[in-house]
């Protein structure tokens, strides 16, 4: 069971690159979202979803989209990088069904430095 | 006022110590708290959910008070392998129910 899973692990680009993050998860979870966590700061929620087909924004959506395709995946696109961009991205899935054991299951980061 | 707070810290404790933070929520109708441990520079990863009861898991034990509306945990016979950074984490009663995350509380355990 590998759970979340996101590609790359590291990244560099050139500002105004644009690349996708992978992100998959195979627990069959409705809910996806990707977090962007900056040095001694939380975790900000970039855009989630809620089903395949389904998604919004979250507290800092400019410059990245997504798309929902299938259950599994949820690739989250820099259109045109900026330096403000560099930070860790956090893919996370969980059931949405509610309670305590409605846990959220992160992938390992992707560590992204734009230059 | 933020939706959940947490002190920052670091706490600093020797091995052996026990330790507690608290965490503090703004929204009365959440419906459900966690804490989550992240490591540096390492995905967080779900420690153990807050049952209204409270509930104990080895040297950790978790409490909820709804009337101040704070959620605690408190860490017995702090190990080395402690040293990490403790996110209180809720789910709100609303929408797509999106959890909401406090900045965490950074656990420093010494020899």
């Amino acid at each position: 069971n590998a759970g979340v899973t996101q590609t790359p692990k590291f990244q560099v680009l050139k500002t105004g690159q644009s690349m996708t993050l992978q992100c998959a998860q195979d627990m069959n979870h409705e809910y996806m979202s990707w977090y962007r966590q900056d040095p001694g700061m939380g975790l900000r929620l970039i855009h989630y979803s809620v089903g395949a087909g389904i998604t919004d924004q979250g507290e800092v959506p400019n410059g990245y989209n997504v798309s929902r395709s299938t259950t599994e995946d949820f690739p989250l696109r820099l259109l045109s990088a900026a330096p403000s961009q560099t930070s860790v991205y956090f893919c996370a899935s969980r059931s949405g069904v509610g309670g305590t054991t409605d846990t959220q299951y992160f992938g390992p980061g992707t560590r992204l430095t734009v230059l | 006022r933020k939706e959940v707070e947490q002190d920052p810290g670091p706490f600093n404790v020797p091995e052996g110590a026990t330790v507690a933070f608290n965490c503090t929520y703004s929204n009365s109708a959440s419906q459900s708290f966690f804490w989550y441990r992240q490591d540096c520079r390492k995905e967080p990863k779900l420690l153990m959910s807050v049952y209204s009861s409270g509930n104990e898991d080895g040297r950790f034990t978790a409490q909820l008070n709804r009337a101040s509306q704070y959620i605690s945990l408190l860490i017995r016979d702090s190990k080395l392998s402690d040293s990490a950074t403790y996110l209180c984490v809720v789910l709100p009663n609303t929408g797509f129910q999106k959890l909401v995350f406090g900045t965490g509380t950074r656990l420093l355990v010494s020899p």
